[in-house]
């Protein structure tokens, strides 16, 4: 089976402190795609970071960072210089043979000024 | 920029009625979804389709059903709707790379 797990249901940061997003996953497969995406409050879903499973380099984007711990079936998402407008619900997700995604629960993120 | 349309944001109907929730891509792309986001569940996944015609059930088809008579549109039916299905629904279209979220249909069943 396919699960994508999310430890922390809720966290908070400083604002331009760096926070750490959790995220395990558990599948048989090989080869795969892993993906954070961010949904604002009353906003559309629209993607973070994307990382493909075959590569050992961790994928960045400006101030977001992933740990991709392949062995351990890890991808956490590091935020760094958090902003307001990262205040959001984050969602793990990794998808299998370019059809199903399979989502983790999601990590409410509240950045304080 | 890939669009991802859906014909309600907010949606109110009563037990027992039927429910279409539609969704439109304008990327050509052959596969979309319907998922149901609910607190502390995240998103789950109700049907998909891979090409025209063609559907699959994901993890919570019950009291659902699809139709896709045209690739650009992939529609959610509730048949006969109940306050369990009180939601937001979520409806995707995909690359072989990545998927683009429509801005969701916040329904309740009164």
């Amino acid at each position: 089976a396919q699960t994508v797990t999310q430890s922390q249901p809720e966290m908070s940061v400083q604002e331009a402190e760096t926070v750490t997003l959790s995220c395990t996953y558990d599948t048989s497969e090989n080869n795969y795609y892993l993906f954070w995406y961010k949904q604002p409050p009353s906003r559309q879903m629209i993607l973070v970071i994307r990382q493909e499973a075959y590569k050992q380099q961790n994928a960045t984007e400006n101030r977001f960072s992933v740990n991709f711990q392949k062995a351990a079936k890890s991808f956490s998402l590091k935020i760094s210089d958090s902003q307001l407008g990262d205040t959001a619900m984050y969602f793990c997700a990794f998808r299998v043979n370019f059809n199903k995604f399979y989502f983790g629960s999601g990590t409410k993120l509240n950045v304080k000024p | 920029d890939v669009k991802v349309t859906q014909s309600s944001r907010y949606l109110v109907k009563r037990t027992g009625e039927k429910v279409f929730l539609e969704c439109v891509q304008d990327m050509d792309h052959e596969n979309m979804f319907w998922y149901r986001q609910d607190p502390g569940l995240g998103l789950r996944l109700i049907y998909f389709s891979y090409d025209v015609k063609m559907k699959e059930k994901g993890d919570i088809p019950e009291g659902y059903s699809v139709s896709r008579e045209k690739k650009e549109r992939f529609s959610l039916i509730l048949e006969s709707a109940s306050t369990n299905q009180t939601s937001m629904y979520l409806c995707a279209s995909s690359s072989q790379r990545r998927e683009f979220f429509g801005p969701g249909t916040r329904l309740t069943v009164l």
